[in-house]
Parts: C-alpha cells; sequence; structure tokens
C-alpha cells in the first residue's frame, strides 16, 4: 500500500526565514515523488519531482530512501509562497498518486 | 504546461437528482483521467481512474454505480453523481495525463463544488 504523511497541516513562518516542509511516505518499491502547490482560488500544480533534481522558485526537495523522506526546503521564504502544498507519491504502476494531507504554509510580512 | 477544464465549478442540485460534471484536456490528448474528491481541510482521495475508451477502475468503497464515470474521447471525461444526497456535498477534482507517459505530470483541472440541498 502507498501512503504519504505530511505531519503539519499549518506552518507559519516570517519573510526571509527558512522553511521546510515534512513528507513522509511508505511504500515497498521505488516510488517517484512530487510536490504539488496550490495557492489560493488556483488550481492544483506540480512544483517539482524528484527525479528532476531541479529548484523550483528557489524550492527544493531531497529524496531521502533511508529515512523514506522527501522534505520540501527552501532557504527564505517569500509572501508570495503562501499556499497549500501536498506531497504526492507515484508508484512503479505509474498510476495513481497518493496525496499527502496538505500542509497550508503563511508566510508572514 | 497543459490545460484541464472542469465544467460547472459550482452546481447546487435537490437531493435525489443526478449531476454531470465534465473534464476536458484543452491542449493534449488525455488518455487516463483520475477523479478526485476533496473534503474540507482534508487531502485529495482518488475515486477513480479512467482509460479512454475502458471502464473506469474505481478505488476501494467508492459505489460505481453511483458515480458513473465515462471517458469516450481523448479529451473528455464525464463524472455522474447519481441521485445525489447530502453527503455527496463535496468538491471534486479531475487530472489528465497523457499517452506513453508513465511518470510525468498529471494537469489538473479546477475542480467543482457540488452542494447537494
Amino acid at each position: 500500500a502507498q501512503r504519504v504523511t505530511q505531519p503539519e497541516k499549518l506552518l507559519s513562518v516570517f519573510k526571509g526565514a527558512p522553511v521546510e516542509l515534512k513528507c513522509n511516505y511508505s511504500y515497498s518499491g521505488s516510488p517517484e515523488l512530487f510536490w504539488y502547490v496550490q495557492y489560493s482560488r488556483q488550481r492544483l500544480q506540480l512544483l517539482l519531482r524528484h527525479i528532476s533534481r531541479e529548484s523550483i522558485k528557489g524550492f527544493t526537495a531531497d529524496l531521502n530512501k533511508g529515512e523514506t523522506s522527501f522534505h520540501l526546503k527552501k532557504p527564505f521564504a517569500q509572501e508570495e509562497d503562501s499556499a497549500m502544498y501536498y506531497c504526492a507519491l507515484m508508484g512503479t504502476s505509474g498510476s495513481r498518486l497518493t496525496f499527502g494531507e496538505g500542509t497550508q504554509l503563511t508566510v508572514n510580512p | 504546461g497543459a490545460v484541464v477544464s472542469q465544467h460547472p465549478s459550482r452546481v447546487i442540485c435537490k437531493s435525489g437528482t443526478s449531476v454531470k460534471i465534465e473534464c476536458r484536456s484543452l491542449d493534449f490528448q488525455a488518455t487516463t483521467m483520475f477523479w478526485y474528491r476533496q473534503f474540507p481541510k482534508q487531502s485529495l482521495m482518488l475515486m477513480a481512474t479512467s482509460n479512454e475508451g475502458s471502464k473506469a477502475t474505481y478505488e476501494q468503497g467508492v459505489e460505481k454505480d453511483k458515480f458513473l464515470i465515462n471517458h469516450a474521447s481523448l479529451t473528455l471525461s464525464t463524472l455522474t453523481v447519481t441521485s445525489a444526497h447530502p453527503e455527496d456535498s463535496s468538491f471534486y477534482i479531475c487530472s489528465a495525463r497523457g499517452p506513453g507517459q508513465m511518470n510525468t505530470e498529471a494537469f489538473f483541472g479546477q475542480g467543482t463544488r457540488l452542494t447537494v440541498v
């Protein structure tokens, strides 16, 4: 079974502070991990995926297979980063995405 | 990125009636479409996966006779909530993925807010 856990439902930081959104997963094979973001009144959109190993909007995420984690990090948060963030997992069948419960990030001025 | 459009964005219906939600891929062929349900302040729960031209695969606990999914073309999938009841009130979201791409991005619609009164 696939499972994604985001332990923090709410996270609040000040502008310019570092931010880390936690994501842990459970899967017996080699999954593909994603971070999706949903800004206020907008649709869900892909932020980044672990196989790309890229930084998007200053965010990075490293897949740690030993700790089964895929935490999302940004060294200096901006107010426009305020949004709902979802971690998601796709198994080796390459079909369904399993989402975590989401973390609402608020970046205060 | 590719665009997925859902219609309607909001719908209110009377208990006992049926309501259809459309999901269209506007600029790509969506061989696979997914339907999710999201309750307030909760995650997206996958309801079913549909491949063009074949029957949808429903997740455990989802009534296939209540949530009818049709994926008759490469650009359109529909979800019909039959004999809707107030407990069916929710936010329904579709996503779509193109052909031959097992591990690539799925694009999401803007969602449909269903309220059953």
